[in-house]
């Protein structure tokens, strides 16, 4: 069956330049995670949705990124004025349940490997 | 807060050879653990889980995990390594509360030599 999908699989920005990236969950999961990844690191989070509801986005690193779900299913991750600094594999997870169990394994896509220049 | 500690960053086998993978968390509570393996170029593969009970852990592709509370790890092992093996591991603790996000090591990456 298909998988979490994420596109594009790689993107080259110019430093100041905005960044789209999409995340097409596994169809049903309510629940979708963003993590970002930096050459070396493990992938650490930055937002969390159940449905269309974001309902955490802690660990967004500044205002000019920009997560949403309107419809409860496709996610866009949107960076703005992106920097060096952001380069890294942005990561999106689902999984079934709401949330508040932890026996709902999250399925990982492959990512997009963001390059600032 | 929640922080995992892998302190191994590369490790090395034969093909054949046993492996453990180390893992050290940090939780005030009682943690929730996994362990990823992640190839290149694909998603983050759950290989097994904690949450309670026993401590020894099965999981897929023939690997294993123990749970130890009082010296707080959770290592990772295999014993016999195939060359199909050869990728990054992540371990990772869950957090209790908020969005049940995923907090990672570092990571190990592990090379398999025939």
């Amino acid at each position: 069956g298909a998988g979490v999908s994420q596109s594009p699989r790689y993107k080259v920005a110019k430093r100041g330049q905005d960044v789209a990236l999409r995340c097409d969950p596994i169809s049903g999961h309510v629940s979708l995670f963003w993590y970002q990844q930096a050459l070396g690191q493990g992938p650490e989070f930055l937002t969390y949705f159940q449905n269309e509801a974001q309902l955490d986005k802690s660990g967004l690193p500044s205002d000019r990124f920009f997560a949403e779900r309107p419809e409860g299913s496709v996610s866009t991750l949107k960076i703005q004025r992106t920097q060096q600094e952001d380069s890294a594999v942005y990561l999106c997870a689902s999984s079934l349940g709401q949330g508040a169990t932890w026996h709902d394994e999250q399925y990982f896509g492959p990512g997009t490997r963001l390059t600032v220049t | 807060a929640q922080s995992v500690t892998q302190p191994d960053i590369h490790i090395t086998v034969s093909e054949g050879a046993s492996l453990e993978l180390r893992c050290n968390y940090s939780y005030g509570a009682t943690p929730y653990l996994f362990w990823y393996v992640q190839s290149p170029g694909q998603g983050l593969q759950l290989l097994l889980k904690y949450f309670s009970g026993d401590t020894l852990v099965q999981g897929i592709k023939g690997f294993e995990a123990e749970f130890k509370r009082s010296q707080s790890s959770f290592n990772l092992r295999k014993p016999s390594v195939h060359w199909s093996d050869a990728a990054e591991y992540f371990c990772a603790v869950g957090a209790r509360t908020g969005a049940n996000n995923l907090f990672f090591g570092t990571g190990t990456r592990l090379t398999v030599i025939p």
